[in-house]
């Protein structure tokens, strides 16, 4: 049983750039969610996907956007990318029908702005 | 701001002793709750979840929960240096989004 993949596993940009980062759900889960944590800081929730929709938004400016495929991959988009936005990116993913919303996570992508 | 607040540390205990994690949270309607473990340079871990109030068991752990107080707690029995680790309460939203805490870190002694 397959869990939570994300890629890639480590990045390096210069500020102004902009990235990908792609995660790929656990077998059997149809919802998405992307954190963002900072080095010695809890994972902060950047958004959620469910049926390729944008379900719920943290408190991320529109830079961040994502994106939902019918195989409930997920990506995550970043877009003029500034020194703050150096952090470890997760990727979450659950199954919206249960009566809650086990999050399981993948192994993150380490993004350095420079 | 629903916000998740957990006992700062860093906390150290000896191998064999019960390590004691505390987490309170904000928003009052909130059902659901978890404990991640994330080791150095990893991703967290599910290792608890805890929907009703009282007390959760699994193995060496054990989970604690008070809605009136808006209290959760992380118990760890008889710790083993594998448990160093920072310990991260996290609290499921009305959308199904996690709300987590700063995170304690544990260290464990041999």
């Amino acid at each position: 049983d397959a869990g939570v993949t994300q890629s890639p596993t480590h990045l390096i940009k210069t500020r102004g750039q902009q990235v990908t980062l792609r995660c790929s759900p656990k077998s059997g889960h149809d919802t998405v969610s992307w954190y963002q944590q900072a080095l010695g800081q809890g994972p902060q929730f950047i958004f959620q996907y469910y049926e390729e929709e944008e379900r719920q938004r943290g408190n991320f400016p529109d830079r961040f956007s994502g994106h939902q495929f019918p195989n409930y991959s997920s990506e995550l988009n970043v877009n003029a990318l500034l020194l703050g936005d150096s952090a470890l990116y997760l990727c979450a993913s659950s199954l919206r029908s249960g009566p809650t919303d086990t999050q399981y996570f993948g192994p993150g992508t380490r993004l350095t702005v420079l | 701001q629903k916000e998740v607040e957990q006992n700062s540390g860093p906390l150290s205990v000896p191998e064999g002793a019960i390590a004691s994690l505390n987490c309170t949270y904000s928003d009052r309607g909130s059902q659901s709750f978890f404990w991640y473990r994330q080791y150095s340079g990893k991703s967290p871990e599910l290792i608890m979840s805890i929907y009703s109030n009282g007390d959760k068991e699994d193995g060496r752990f054990t989970a604690q929960l008070n809605k009136a107080s808006q209290y959760v707690s992380l118990l760890i029995r008889d710790s083993q240096p594998s448990d160093s680790a920072t310990y991260l309460c996290a609290v499921e939203g009305s959308a199904r989004q996690l709300t987590f805490g700063s995170g304690t870190q544990l260290t464990v002694l041999p």
